[in-house]
């Protein structure tokens, strides 16, 4: 069974500008979620996704982040304009449903801004 | 509002010594409980969960027992290896919040020969 896949792995940008990150989870699972890693942290969630639909975005910073899953499967997670405090692992997981199920994370994408 | 609080690292081990991960949490309702691992280079992966009150999770020689009465759920092996070596984070998953995972910080553990 593939694992969740996310590209790029690194990204180095400088402060204001934009970066996406995409995401393709297991197949089968309807909850994708999102995670923010800042260095020496625990992940912090960001948004989850039911499907295509959004479940919680309550900690995402909806005035510089913007996520979508198209049908129901992959998902991109985009930054604009991006700040210092940006810097960070960001991490996508899928589970077969919401719930107390198991969440397979993929290997992250490890973002700099400069 | 819900959170997990877990020992500071890093934790430096010899081989086969007794190892304990402190954790802790805060939450409302009934949460289900987590360790989740992060080797060198590779992503969090489950290492294992507990869904109620007295439950144990186990799994490669690690267990964990979910206390409600002490909020705990410390990480335990009885002879760690070199190849443990990895960070360990502490999760609940918050029955209130759509079942989001809450992580605590993470503890590095360091094994050597």
């Amino acid at each position: 069974e593939a694992g969740v896949a996310q590209s790029p792995r690194y990204k180095i940008i400088e402060k204001r500008q934009s970066v996406a990150f995409w995401c393709n989870p297991i197949s089968g699972h309807a909850t994708l979620y999102w995670y923010q890693q800042i260095l020496g942290q625990g992940p912090k969630l960001l948004i989850q996704f039911q499907n295509n639909g959004v479940v919680d975005d309550s900690q995402l910073p909806k005035d510089r982040f913007s996520a979508e899953r198209l049908k129901g499967v992959d998902s991109t997670l985009k930054i604009q304009p991006a700040k210092l405090e940006d810097s960070a692992v960001y991490l996508c997981a899928s589970s077969l449903e919401r719930g107390p199920y198991e969440q397979y994370f993929g290997p992250g994408t490890r973002l700099t801004v400069t | 509002g819900n959170s997990v609080t877990q020992m500071e690292g890093p934790v430096t081990l010899s081989e086969e010594a007794f190892l304990t991960i402190n954790c802790t949490y805060t939450a409302t309702g009934y949460p289900s409980l987590f360790w989740y691992v992060q080797y060198p280079g590779e992503g969090l992966q489950l290492l294992l969960k507990a869904t109620k009150a007295d439950d144990k999770g186990s799994n490669k020689g690690f267990e964990a027992t979910y206390r409600k009465e002490t909020t705990s759920f410390h990480l335990e092996k009885g002879s760690v290896q070199v190849s443990d070596s990895a960070v360990y984070f502490c999760a609940l998953s918050d029955p209130g919040g759509y079942n989001k995972l809450i992580f605590g910080a993470g503890t590095r553990l360091a094994v050597h020969p």
